[in-house]
């Protein structure tokens, strides 16, 4: 049973627009979230991530927005650039086991975004 | 800092044969991961190390794959004998009291 999902496949936006990337969860027990950038024939990149002890946290043209009563989270990239275009994973980190152990990841959402 | 070194970036084997892949860790990351990747899904956890002791490899087929830690740095993963449908990516990472850092891992064909 997947527990941190991406509905979305894929997602086309322009340059300058914001993108939106969303993820669902099922377990209510858990430390972090964290997203994850990765380009073609690469390893994933952490992006940003949020506790769950807050609802919103910025970096720069990234925020990652937390609804615990909805189980969702969004992660916005605003303005979206060409170079943004990769494959954007959320994942979770459980609740009680060592920071940033075991990460259970999403399906992971395509970005691409148009000049 | 050098990041997370795997090799080899590609591997073509026939079904049965054995394969394995090494890792070399960022230097101080004493945290080492092995995941794997199936086409159009998130990477699965297969096997954690703390130092040179595997602290959970629950989800490691353990009739086909091992795994080691010698001295607490490299590592690497073997598959045998590998089957069609062990075909993924082979990410290994590592991380100290941080955020997971990936190498670019290593391509599975099983023909």
């Amino acid at each position: 049973d997947q527990q941190v999902k991406q509905n979305s496949p894929s997602l086309s936006v322009q340059e300058g627009r914001i993108s939106i990337l969303n993820c669902d969860y099922t377990n209510s027990m858990f430390d972090y979230f964290l997203w994850y950038k990765k380009y073609p024939a690469e390893g994933p990149t952490f992006l940003i991530s949020i506790s769950s002890i807050k609802d919103k946290n910025e970096d720069g043209r990234f925020t990652v927005f937390l609804n615990k009563s909805a189980k969702h989270l969004s992660l916005h990239i605003v303005p979206s650039q060409p170079g943004d275009s990769a494959v954007y994973f959320c994942a979770e980190v459980k609740a009680g086991g060592t920071s940033y152990g075991k990460l259970t990841f999403g399906q992971g959402t395509i970005l691409t975004v148009h000049p | 800092e050098a990041g997370v070194v795997q090799s080899p970036r590609y591997k073509i084997i026939e079904k049965k044969q054995p394969v394995a892949f090494w890792c070399n860790p960022i230097s101080g990351h004493n945290t080492l991961y092995w995941y794997r990747q199936n086409l159009g899904q998130g990477p699965e956890l297969l096997i954690r190390y703390e130092n040179e002791e595997a602290v959970d490899d629950s989800q490691l087929p353990k009739d086909r794959f091992s795994a080691e830690r010698l001295k607490g740095v490299d590592s690497t993963l073997k598959i045998q004998p590998a089957e069609l449908g062990d075909s993924a990516v082979y990410l290994c990472a590592s991380s100290r009291n941080s955020p997971l850092h990936f190498g670019n891992g290593t391509r599975l064909t099983v023909t």
